[in-house]
């Protein structure tokens, strides 16, 4: 069965600093890897995908998000935190077989100005 | 394109009564899935529906349950409420041709039970 796990409940940063949000599945195959963005009161909203290809992937509002088979990890990346990054962020697995995506449990990302 | 609709935004029931979740998907999408986002578990799959027929279902009590009309939109039912049902209810749809599991997400509805 496919899982998904993000260790980091929540994360704090500095408006202005880099971030890494770290994700980490098990699937057999190669998965089709997502990240979602929740802002409060929201749905989720796609943030980026990885389906095959180039492992560096680029997403909307400036996030970026690598997958490594070997670590089985599909962490996402901001080179710069703006205020408005503050949110919940989801990441995803799915898989050709599978209709069905797995969510982790979510990172909270709190932005101190 | 209007996207996922739910309704209604936020709904308050007591212990033992029924509540009805409504979700129209993207114009186009067959595929409406179910979602439960309680407090610090993320989200928790509940139905896929897929061409008006239930697909699979998570690892729920028979008391959630759904279905899907012919123009696909969906509704979650939640029968004999219980505390712990409070949480964000998440619709969502897919385009089926793709099958590349990208969903599109409504806003949610809230249900609280007292």
């Amino acid at each position: 069965a496919q899982s998904v796990t993000q260790p980091d409940i929540h994360i704090t940063v500095s408006e202005g600093a880099s971030l890494e949000l770290r994700c980490n599945y098990s699937y057999g195959a190669t998965p089709y890897l997502f990240w979602y963005v929740q802002s409060p009161g929201q749905g989720l909203q796609l943030l980026l995908k990885y389906f095959s290809g180039d492992t560096l992937v680029q997403g909307i509002k400036g996030f970026e998000a690598e997958f490594k088979r070997s670590q089985s990890s599909f962490n996402l990346r901001k080179p710069s935190v703006h205020w408005s990054d503050a949110a919940e962020y989801f990441c995803a697995v799915s898989s050709g077989g599978s209709y069905i995506p797995t969510f982790g449990r979510g990172t909270s990302l709190i932005v101190h100005p | 394109e209007a996207g996922v609709t739910q309704s209604p935004t936020h709904l308050i029931k007591t212990r033992g009564q029924q509540a009805t979740l409504r979700c129209s998907p993207i114009s186009g999408h067959t595929s409406v899935y179910w979602y439960q986002q309680a407090l610090g578990l993320g989200l928790q799959f509940l139905l896929w529906y897929d061409e008006g027929e239930e697909r699979n279902r998570g690892n729920f009590p028979p008391r959630f349950s759904g279905r899907q009309f012919p123009n696909y939109s969906s509704e979650l039912n939640v029968n004999a409420l219980e505390l712990e049902d409070s949480a964000l209810y998440l619709c969502a749809s897919k385009n089926r041709v793709t099958n590349t599991g990208e969903l599109f997400f409504g806003e949610g509805s809230r249900l609280t039970v007292l």
